[in-house]
């Protein structure tokens, strides 16, 4: 069974502390995305990655990095975590040139800032 | 830019009724690719259907069917026999595929979503 795995499901973390939320995909894709889920706004990327240390932003980077340092590993860094960045992630994977495929998602990591 | 907009944000229906899901997106593109996603409360999503812009023939999967309207920019997404377990957000999402090779990846764009509640 395919699959996309985050590191943690929920996180509890204080204002100001640097995070690292994980995901590792097991399918080989090239392709993978943070989103951030909010009620009322639906979906939001993030960053994403087509390749090894390759990355582009997405619609709302501001206060978020990554990291591709394998192709199965993508992390999403907090530099300096913020009450406003409390949000559920989620992580999805998909194979490049196959826009027929959609995307594999992750089960999401709840994040709550304090 | 695309945008979705799912203008349902919440819909309640009886178990066994039929339920349609309405999804309109703007594009100027030609060539795309329509979805929808399923978010029950566990929070993991699962793609329900998917639809090829340039096929004019309905995608169904079991009870879950489209009707894609290309030239209105509508995509609704239709459940029958509604179950308990269909009790979900639902996501209808947009993509463009890359235009050439080597570069970017292909993006998902998604509504907001509807929070459908099957009534026992």
């Amino acid at each position: 069974d395919v699959k996309v795995t985050q590191s943690s499901r929920y996180l509890v973390k204080r204002t100001g502390e640097k995070v690292f939320l994980e995901c590792v995909q097991d399918m080989d894709h090239e392709n993978m995305f943070w989103y951030r889920q909010d009620p009322g706004l639906g979906l939001r990327l993030i960053y994403f990655s087509y390749d090894v240390k390759m990355k582009e932003k997405g619609d709302i980077p501001e206060g978020y990095s990554v990291s591709r340092e394998k192709k199965e590993r993508f992390s999403l860094i907090l530099e300096s975590a913020s009450t406003n960045q409390t949000s559920m992630y989620l992580c999805a994977s998909s194979p490049l040139g196959q826009a027929n495929y959609g995307y594999t998602f992750g089960s999401g990591t709840r994040l709550t800032v304090v | 830019a695309q945008t979705v907009t799912q203008s349902q944000p919440e819909m309640s229906v009886q178990e066994a009724e039929t339920v349609t899901l309405s999804c309109t997106y703007d594009t100027s593109e030609n060539n795309y690719y329509l979805f929808w996603y399923k978010q029950p409360p566990s929070r993991q999503m699962i793609l329900v259907i998917r639809q090829e812009a340039y096929k004019q023939q309905n995608a169904t999967e079991n009870r879950f069917s489209v009707n894609f309207q290309k030239a209105a920019k509508s995509f609704s997404l239709k459940i029958s026999d509604s179950q308990l377990g269909d009790t979900a957000m639902y996501f209808c999402a947009f993509m463009k595929p890359r235009e050439y090779s080597g570069g970017g990846a292909d993006g998902l764009t998604f509504g907001k979503g509807t929070h459908l509640i099957i009534q026992p």
